[in-house]
């Protein structure tokens, strides 16, 4: 059981340097997140797509854009990456059914440093 | 609007001792109420969680958390504490809005000391 798979596990980039974090998921899952983690501060919501085709702001966007690619795929793109976005990024997902909430399911993370 | 607090950043206790982790909340909606388990260098992994019905929620590893609207608490409990429960745990609500969006608290550092 693979469940959400994020790529790379680790990442050094330059102050302004692009790259793009991958996540994938093979649960048949519709909604897909973007979290942050930074200490002291839990997991702050970055972008969400609540199913294909649709994406929305979280609590910190700025700096960042996102791609849902398929149903099974959501990735995270830093366009010119600045210290402030060194942390540790999450994906997670669940399925979204309309009776109730489930939780969601989340990644080993990805630790990104921004020199 | 949601919000979720947890009252203590570390918590120490000794194997065996109770463990008593805080949480309040705060939504506009009846919540749905999570606790969430980080090992070091890990995902985030559901503990229980409260979505309606029952106030007494057990989970996983001896878990349980009682929900009290009237108190907006969902604090996590367990009887004895084991070396192994040394983690941080995470309390998280979600209003049930699109997405199903979950607002997370600052998280509570559990040492268990031998």
């Amino acid at each position: 059981n693979a469940g959400v798979t994020q790529t790379p596990k680790f990442q050094v980039l330059k102050t302004g340097q692009s790259m793009t974090l991958q996540c994938a998921q093979d649960m048949n899952h519709n909604s897909m997140y973007w979290y942050r983690q930074d200490p002291g501060m839990g997991l702050r919501l970055i972008y969400y797509s609540a199913s294909e085709g649709t994406t929305d702001k979280g609590e910190v966007p700025n700096g960042y854009n996102v791609s849902r690619l398929n149903k099974r795929e959501f990735s995270l793109r830093l366009e010119s990456a600045a210290p402030s976005q060194t942390s540790v990024y999450f994906c997670a997902s669940l399925l979204l059914t309309g009776t109730g909430v489930q939780p969601q399911h989340f990644g080993d993370g990805t630790r990104l440093s921004i020199l | 609007a949601q919000s979720v607090t947890q009252l203590g950043s570390h918590v120490s206790v000794s194997e065996g001792a109770l463990v008593l982790l805080r949480c309040n909340y705060s939504s506009s909606v009846p919540p749905y109420l999570f606790w969430y388990v980080q090992y070091p260098n890990q995902g985030l992994q559901l503990l229980l969680k409260y979505t309606t019905g029952a106030t007494l929620v057990k989970g996983i590893n001896g878990f349980e958390a009682e929900f009290k609207k009237s108190e907006t608490s969902f604090h996590l409990t367990k009887p004895s504490a084991h070396m192994s429960d040394a983690a941080e745990y995470f309390c998280a609500v979600s209003g049930g809005t699109s997405g199903s969006r979950l607002t997370f608290g600052e998280g509570t550092q559990l040492t268990v000391n031998p």
